[in-house]
């Protein structure tokens, strides 16, 4: 069984929907995290999250709301997006959030995002 | 100024050869973390090998190992023996201090040829 699951894997959506990105681990691990992927640009971190406490906030725009409800659960809740917004978001989970391989990121396989 | 710098947009190298991908990094922290991670067509990012500030020696992990020069803040991915499974996205990685964030590289794409 795969480590950490995303769904749904891809998706479309109007700049005036709402619709939500759910994220599930099977791994323990204490720590969640969102990142977004753009074409042609590095991982960029959106949110963490450490014991369903939001621990870190890259200054993402308030369309994009996450939701943690326990440690092996996470979505990301988004409303009125940009086509800019369009991109791969990669979850990932580790066991904790400090320095060291034992916290190294295990990430799922992503949801794929177009806005039109 | 850039945390990460992966130089090489993109690589070949033919089956069965080994291959090195560079890394070079910048922080004033003295303790950190540098990850590589894989990333195949399929989006998902797998992680490969880790190796800390504080390590004497290279990590290595099967066909993988992390060429460290501290000095030159330079960690370097070398692939031994590549296969056709080897064509993907490679991501450099580091975190600074304890708690810090994860920044990523702009990667490489590598290409086996057989």
């Amino acid at each position: 069984e795969t480590g950490v699951t995303q769904t749904p894997r891809h998706l479309v959506m109007g700049m005036t929907n709402k619709k939500s990105l759910k994220c599930e681990q099977h791994l323990g691990h204490n720590a969640m995290y969102w990142y977004k992927q753009s074409a042609k640009k590095p991982l960029e971190l959106m949110f963490v999250y450490n014991f369903k406490e939001q621990t870190e906030n890259n200054s993402v725009p308030s369309r994009f709301s996450p939701e943690c409800p326990n440690s092996s659960h996470l979505f990301l809740h988004l409303h009125t997006l940009q086509p800019e917004d369009s991109a791969l978001y990669l979850c990932a989970s580790s066991q904790g959030t400090g320095t060291g391989a034992t916290y190294e990121q295990y990430f799922g396989p992503g949801t794929r995002l177009t806005v039109t | 100024a850039q945390k990460i710098t992966q130089t090489q947009p993109g690589m070949f190298v033919q089956e069965k050869e080994a291959v090195t991908l560079d890394c070079t990094y910048d922080t004033s922290d003295p303790s950190y973390g540098l990850f590589w991670y894989k990333q195949p067509s399929s989006g998902e990012m797998i992680f490969l090998i880790y190796q800390g500030s504080y390590d004497q020696q290279n990590a290595t992990e099967g066909r993988y190992s992390l060429n460290f020069q501290k000095a030159r803040k330079s960690a370097n991915l070398v692939i031994s023996a590549s296969q056709l499974g080897d064509s993907a996205m490679y991501f450099c990685a580091m975190r600074e201090g304890v708690g810090g964030k994860l920044i990523f590289g702009q990667g490489t794409e590598l290409s086996v040829k057989p």
